[in-house]
């Protein structure tokens, strides 16, 4: 069973742009959340979605926004680049019970840095 | 304001003594707690977790340990082995929030490192 993949591994980009990054979930899974790994700050929850909806949100800016296809898959777009934006975005899927032990299952993510 | 903390961001132990990783939480809404492995270049995975009712949890060679009146759990690992040496990091969740899915709280990770 393929594992979570993300899209690209690697982004460089300059302040003032916007980018999306790609994630397909394990077959099967119907929940994708996205987290934001800095040296600083660790890892912080984005946002998840379940069923082509935003089921839950962390605490980013509006310039961070997602998105879900029918088939799961999930994209996850910041807009108006910031330096602080510079981080390991993570992708993590599961079955989406909401069963309190529900394992994440995370992608090997998509390191941008801003200049 | 930091709700997970993990204060050691790293700890090097030698080969077959036991780890012990450290994670204090703030928020006394948490109640259910996970542990997780982290090598370079790959995603985070999921090594054991423990609900609020426990007080431990046993998985082979890991252990977890709660204390709700210090609000503070631990990752036991016994013996250490040089496959241990990884990022671990502590999680918690809510239960109002829906599930295991629904924005995990982490700590900034503690750097394992085991010495041959």
């Amino acid at each position: 069973k393929a594992g979570v993949t993300q899209t690209p591994r690697y982004l460089i980009k300059t302040r003032g742009q916007q980018v999306t990054l790609s994630c397909s979930p394990i077959s099967g899974h119907r929940s994708v959340s996205w987290y934001q790994q800095t040296p600083g700050q660790g890892l912080q929850f984005l946002f998840e979605y379940f069923s082509e909806t935003q089921r839950n949100k962390g605490n980013f800016p509006g310039r961070f926004s997602g998105r879900q296809f029918s088939n799961s898959r999930s994209e996850m777009n910041v807009s108006t680049l910031e330096l602080g934006d510079s981080a390991l975005y993570l992708c993590a899927s599961s079955l989406g019970t909401g069963a309190r032990n529900e394992k994440l299952f995370f992608g090997s993510g998509t390191q941008l840095s801003v200049l | 304001d930091q709700q997970v903390k993990q204060n050691s961001p790293s700890l090097s132990v030698q080969e077959g003594r036991i780890s012990i990783l450290n994670c204090d939480y703030t928020n006394s809404m948490f109640d259910y707690f996970l542990w997780y492995k982290k090598y370079p270049a790959e995603g985070p995975t999921f090594l054991i977790s423990i609900s609020s009712i426990k007080d431990k949890n046993e998985d082979g060679r890991f252990t977890v340990f709660l204390n709700k009146s210090a609000k503070h759990l631990s990752l036991h690992i016994v013996p250490s082995q040089p496959g241990d040496s990884a990022v671990y990091f502590c999680a918690a969740s809510f239960s109002y929030s829906g599930g295991g899915a629904d924005g995990l709280t982490f700590g900034k990770g503690t750097h394992l490192i085991i010495q041959p």
